[in-house]
């Protein structure tokens, strides 16, 4: 089977740099997704690693190491619109399984 | 066109009623997936459709019938359904399932109340 852990909560101010941590058990892993989801909104994705090392996208970084079953996902610069819930999600079992973890609620405070 | 509809935004329905969700994309998209998330958690994967033939089936009750008429339209078809079945269901699609990159982009959901 599969599993991902990730923090349940986290909360920050604007302005600042949060890390939201995501570890993860499967087999036959093929990569790391990102998504944010607004209150009532629908997934958006963000990021997807597949190798190690640290993939950018504006104020987002993505972070993978395949060895310790860990990712990472940065936001830098943060503003008020990004308080959602982040999912990492794992795709495995040689791409047949893709699963979301728990997800993390950020909050950004003024 | 970055979009996937999804008909209708709410939909309440009894345990005896049979109806219908629809999805549609127009991205070229291959794969095609549905998913059921329950309020605070993650979304679950329900089916999978891969070039228009069911790749995953996640041992979904039969109550819940999928089916993709082509490549760009989604069905689930549901049939005597129990109030623990309401949720969101989210439909997604990404270019394929072949390549391993997995940019899956969701359509808006089907608030589904079961009475």
């Amino acid at each position: 089977g599969q599993s991902l852990e990730q923090p349940s909560e986290v909360t920050a101010v604007e302005g600042a740099i949060v890390q939201i941590n995501c570890t993860y058990q499967t087999s036959g892993f093929y990569g790391l997704s990102w998504y944010q989801q607004h209150d009532g909104g629908a997934p958006t994705f963000l990021s997807y690693n597949a190798l190690d090392g640290l993939e950018e996208t504006g104020r987002f970084s993505s972070f993978l190491s395949r060895s310790d079953s860990y990712g990472y996902l940065l936001l830098q610069e943060l503003q008020m619109k990004d308080s959602a819930s982040y999912f990492c999600a794992v795709l495995g079992n040689y791409g047949q399984n893709f699963v979301f973890g728990p997800g993390t609620r950020l909050s950004v405070l003024p | 066109d970055t979009e996937v509809t999804q008909t209708p935004k709410h939909l309440v329905m009894g345990m005896t009623n049979k109806k219908s969700l629809k999805c549609e994309q127009h991205m070229g998209h291959r794969a095609m997936y549905w998913y059921k998330q329950k309020a605070k958690k993650p979304p679950e994967l329900m089916f999978v459709y891969s070039y228009e033939k069911l790749s995953i089936n996640e041992s979904v009750p039969s109550r819940f019938s999928p089916e993709c008429p082509n490549s760009s339209l989604l069905n689930l078809h549901l049939h005597a359904l129990q109030p623990e079945d309401s949720a969101l269901y989210l439909c997604a699609s990404s270019q394929d399932r072949t390549s391993g990159y997995n940019e899956q982009f969701f359509g808006p959901g089907t608030r589904l109340t079961v009475l």
